[in-house]
């Protein structure tokens, strides 16, 4: 079992519409958990830490469900802009190493006007 | 402030040759990392390194790869003997360094290796 695994999509949504994302880990004794973007051919960016509360950042809301070891993803009124790949991102808890990001394979979503 | 900066941005080696990809911290940051997303692939961490020390090279390939991070200059990854399966993306990222918690990476744009 892969240790984070996304749903690749694609998926195309019209602009306005509301779409989710689901990310599952292998590893319970996860530390730290984000979403992050990354545009065709770009360095992967920073979109959300996600927190076990669930936080909101505008039109994003991130969830984390640690008993299902599972965080989603959710955006709200998409835009063209939106169009992306999304990363779902966790820091393992392995020996003291609170660095090492562990990248899922990511979800692209296409915003159609 | 200026971010994280990788140079060359494209690199084209042909099988057995050198490849050097630098990288330059955001400023203040003392912390860099290397991160390989090969083609159809998430990215994958090689190697955190601070000033003269690599501090975890878990991710690198046991041949062939080497990472330093000198008192002066840029952050260097050397990949030697470049082999048609090396083709990636290399991504470099740098933190201020871990305080309590999570220290957020901060990525540079990442140079393509294409290897022919």
């Amino acid at each position: 079992r892969k240790e984070v695994e996304q749903d690749p999509g694609p998926f195309n949504v019209p602009e306005g519409a509301t779409v989710a994302f689901n990310c599952t880990y292998s590893n319970s004794a996860s530390q730290s958990f984000f979403w992050y973007r990354q545009d065709c051919r770009k360095e992967p960016k920073l979109l959300m830490s996600v927190y076990s509360s669930g936080n909101e950042d505008g039109r994003f809301t991130a969830q984390l469900n640690r008993a299902s070891q599972y965080i989603s993803l959710l955006i709200r009124d998409s835009k063209l802009s939106d169009s992306a790949t999304y990363l779902c991102v966790v820091i393992f808890n392995s020996g003291g190493s609170n660095y090492k990001l562990t990248f899922g394979k990511g979800t692209l979503l296409t915003v159609n006007p | 402030n200026a971010g994280v900066m990788q140079n060359p941005r494209h690199l084209v080696r042909r099988r057995g040759q050198e490849a050097r990809l630098r990288c330059s911290p955001m400023k203040g940051h003392s912390h860099v990392y290397w991160y390989r997303q090969l083609p159809e692939e998430g990215l994958k961490f090689m190697v955190y390194l601070q000033k003269e020390n690599i501090i975890d090279e878990s991710g690198m390939p046991k041949e062939r790869f080497s990472a330093e991070f000198p008192k002066e200059g840029p952050s260097i990854l050397r990949i030697q003997q470049v082999v048609r399966g090396d083709s990636a993306a290399y991504f470099c990222a740098s933190s201020p360094g871990p305080r309590e918690g999570t220290d957020t990476q901060y990525f540079g744009p990442g140079t393509r290796l294409t290897v022919l």
